[in-house]
């Protein structure tokens, strides 16, 4: 069965400051993975997602993810984090063929001015 | 091209009573599911639908719980005789045919009193 490990629950950065938030799956195939965003009372927001091909995915917001298979992770990063980013950040692994994704129990964010 | 739609957003229920969720895809998705988000938790998976067909329903609960997906109108996720431990937010998600992006509602926050 497929899993997903978001090992930092909650994560504090000042503003402008790098962040790294990672996510580590167990899957027996090469997985699709997604990372979303969710801010208070809301929906969930596509960050990015990786499929296939370039392991470094772009996304939207200055946010960026690489694949890494010899490690099952898929860390988001953004070099220089904005105080609106502050919101909980859900790693999620998906099946070949459109199904249910898997999430990870998510990390929340907090930024500081 | 409007997003996933749900109504309500918010539905309180009293013990015992009947919830009804829905559920409205996106414009050309044929693919709908429902996930599942408890208080401090990530999102699980309940149930995968095609129009008229239930493809996976491994995380639906075995009772109480109910899901369709008719061929004209929204998707209904019903829950019936619902408990205090039903209170959660409960998100659809829908994906065009043979992909795997989902594209998430903003989700229906159900508190039973």
């Amino acid at each position: 069965a497929q899993s997903v490990t978001q090992p930092d629950i909650h994560i504090t950065v000042s503003e402008g400051a790098s962040l790294e938030l990672r996510c580590n799956y167990s899957y027996g195939a090469t997985p699709y993975l997604f990372w979303y965003v969710q801010s208070p009372g809301q929906g969930l927001q596509l960050l990015l997602k990786y499929f296939s091909g370039d392991t470094l995915v772009q996304g939207i917001k200055g946010f960026e993810a690489e694949f890494k298979r010899s490690q099952s992770s898929f860390n988001l990063r953004k070099p220089s984090v904005h105080w609106s980013d502050a919101a909980e950040y859900f790693c999620a692994v998906g099946y070949t063929n459109a199904g249910k994704s898997t999430f990870g129990d998510g990390t929340t964010l907090t930024v500081k001015p | 091209n409007a997003g996933v739609m749900q109504n309500p957003r918010h539905l309180v229920r009293r013990r015992g009573q009947e919830a009804r969720l829905r559920c409205s895809p996106m414009k050309g998705h044929s693919h709908v599911y429902w996930y599942r988000q408890l208080p401090e938790e990530g999102l699980k998976f309940m149930v995968y639908l095609q129009k008229e067909n239930i493809i996976d329903e491994s995380g639906m609960p075995k009772e109480r719980f109910s899901a369709e997906f008719p061929k004209e109108g929204p998707s209904i996720l019903r829950i019936q005789q619902v408990v205090r431990g039903d209170s959660a937010a409960y998100f659809c998600a829908s994906s065009p045919q043979d992909q795997e992006t989902q594209y998430f509602g903003p989700g229906t926050r159900l508190l039973v009193l």
